[in-house]
């Protein structure tokens, strides 16, 4: 069974910048983009963008571009988002999710972390 | 950007009863469009992918229909369960995959 597990909680000062990791455990890692996903308290969820680990092909929201950097190492199966010049917006839970089909970032996600709350405060 | 617009915001319906869900995108986006439940703490889950498929494990009573810009979910018999949160999701706009705002399912 494919799980996604997302490292810890982080509270972060404003300009400061945050990365999180998500482990794939159980299945294949290279060949599944890996979307991040975020939702802020009590708001819908927004789509910020992925990585295909075995093109190292990555996939921006244009709201996040040049603010948000997904990585991935393929030694570890570990995706990672780090979000720099960071404000008390960007706190939120923040996901990160699997589609069904390999290769591609556009699908449905059948596959969810179980979040990693970023709280952003001086 | 394809905007997603769900109605009603909040649902009210009593157990037993049927709950319709509706998604309308701002443009086309075929049959790729995917239906998410979501309960407090807890990360969203696939209930239908492809406007009307159902995703493993998602029992009959959920159901998808529509295409182009009109999508509805229908939960047929709700359960206590099923009391929740609904997202719709496009992705057939690259570079984006949108999410609508969401509909409140709560017990009447």
């Amino acid at each position: 069974q494919v799980q996604l597990v997302q490292s810890g909680a982080e509270v972060k000062k404003p300009g400061s910048s945050v990365k999180v990791s998500c482990k794939v455990s159980g299945g294949t890692f290279s060949n599944y983009a890996i979307s991040w996903v975020r939702q802020a308290p009590g708001q819908g969820l927004e789509w910020m963008g992925g990585i295909i680990p075995i093109f190292g092909t990555t996939n921006y929201a244009q709201k996040f571009q040049g603010r948000v950097t997904i990585t991935a190492d393929e030694s570890t199966s570990t995706a990672y988002m780090e979000l720099s010049s960071l404000r008390s917006e960007d706190t939120a839970v923040y996901y990160c999710a699997r589609p069904q089909r390999i290769t591609i970032f556009l699908d449905a996600f059948d596959i969810w972390g179980r979040g990693t709350m970023v709280t952003v405060s001086s | 950007e394809i905007v997603m617009t769900q109605s009603p915001a909040t649902l009210s319906v009593s157990p037993g009863e049927r709950a319709t869900l509706s998604c309308r995108a701002s443009q086309s986006v075929s049959s790729n469009l995917g239906w998410y439940q979501q309960k407090p703490g807890q990360a969203p889950r696939l209930l239908i992918y492809g406007a009307s498929i159902r995703a493993t494990g998602i029992p009959a009573r959920f159901s998808g229909s529509g295409s182009g810009t009109e999508f509805t979910l229908t939960i047929s018999i709700l359960q206590s369960e099923d009391f929740a949160l609904y997202y719709c999701q496009q992705y057939n706009n690259w570079p984006l995959v949108t999410f609508g705002g969401g509909t409140k399912v709560e017990i009447k």
